[in-house]
């Protein structure tokens, strides 16, 4: 695809129920980062990932938080038995080359996660 | 730890006129990139544009330029001849050069009007 896609846009959960957050880097690209953008902040780092390999969780606010990606490709927000305080945009981002890259983080447009 | 300061919540701008944004860090590290991020209301960061710690030469990408002072940590973005299109939330962002595909560290945003 032309970009980095993220799926849903929207969701809402109650208090208590599961999500998953889909994203779709950028094809090729190795690296990947997922970040949550609390209203009227800037985003902050959850975890990264070099293929499937994920180097550095050191960002997840809760062992509720978990991310994968199995293929090297897409990659999977999951937060269990959400809570108010997980409500956020959550943003993927892609870069084309691993550990030594320097190149640019492209972002998705984000999922917004309301929880109710 | 790396931090980034944006003391300005908001600001306003004549169609045409230039505005400056402000932004500084804290780090104790002599290599890094510095980086304004656009956020319009779609939600999808966009970089405006990126300076490298190394580089004395302020980066300049058409109407947007920075003055990077290393020595005070500053690192302010200006906007020439603004239009319509530029009002968003800008980010400024701070990554470590040292250590691999590090996460951007994000201040809290500035968000630009821009009054026809």
């Amino acid at each position: 695809g032309a970009g980095v896609s993220q799926s849903p846009r929207y969701k809402v959960a109650k208090r208590g129920q599961d999500v998953a957050l889909r994203c779709d880097p950028i094809s090729g690209h190795v690296s990947l980062f997922w970040y949550q953008q609390a209203l009227g902040q800037g985003p902050e780092f959850l975890t990264y990932f070099q293929n499937e390999a994920q180097l550095d969780k050191s960002g997840l606010p809760s062992d509720r938080f978990f991310a994968e990606r199995p293929e090297g490709s897409v990659s999977t927000l999951k937060i269990q038995r959400t809570q108010q305080e997980d409500s956020a945009v959550y943003l993927c981002a892609s870069s084309l080359g691993g550990w030594r890259d320097v190149h640019e983080q492209y972002f998705g447009p984000g999922t917004r996660l309301t929880v109710t | 730890a790396q931090t980034v300061t944006q003391s300005q919540p908001e600001m306003s701008v004549q169609e045409a006129e230039t505005v400056t944004l402000s932004c500084t860090y804290d780090t104790s590290e002599s290599d890094y990139y510095l980086f304004w991020y656009k956020q319009p209301p779609s939600r999808q960061m966009i970089l405006v544009i990126r300076q490298e710690a190394y580089k004395q030469q302020n980066a300049t990408e058409n109407r947007f330029s920075v003055n990077f002072q290393k020595a005070a940590k500053s690192f302010s973005l200006k906007i020439s001849d603004s239009q319509l299109g530029d009002a968003a939330m800008y980010f400024c962002a701070y990554r470590s050069a040292f250590s691999g595909n590090t996460p951007l560290v994000f201040g809290k945003g500035t968000r630009l009007s821009v009054i026809a």
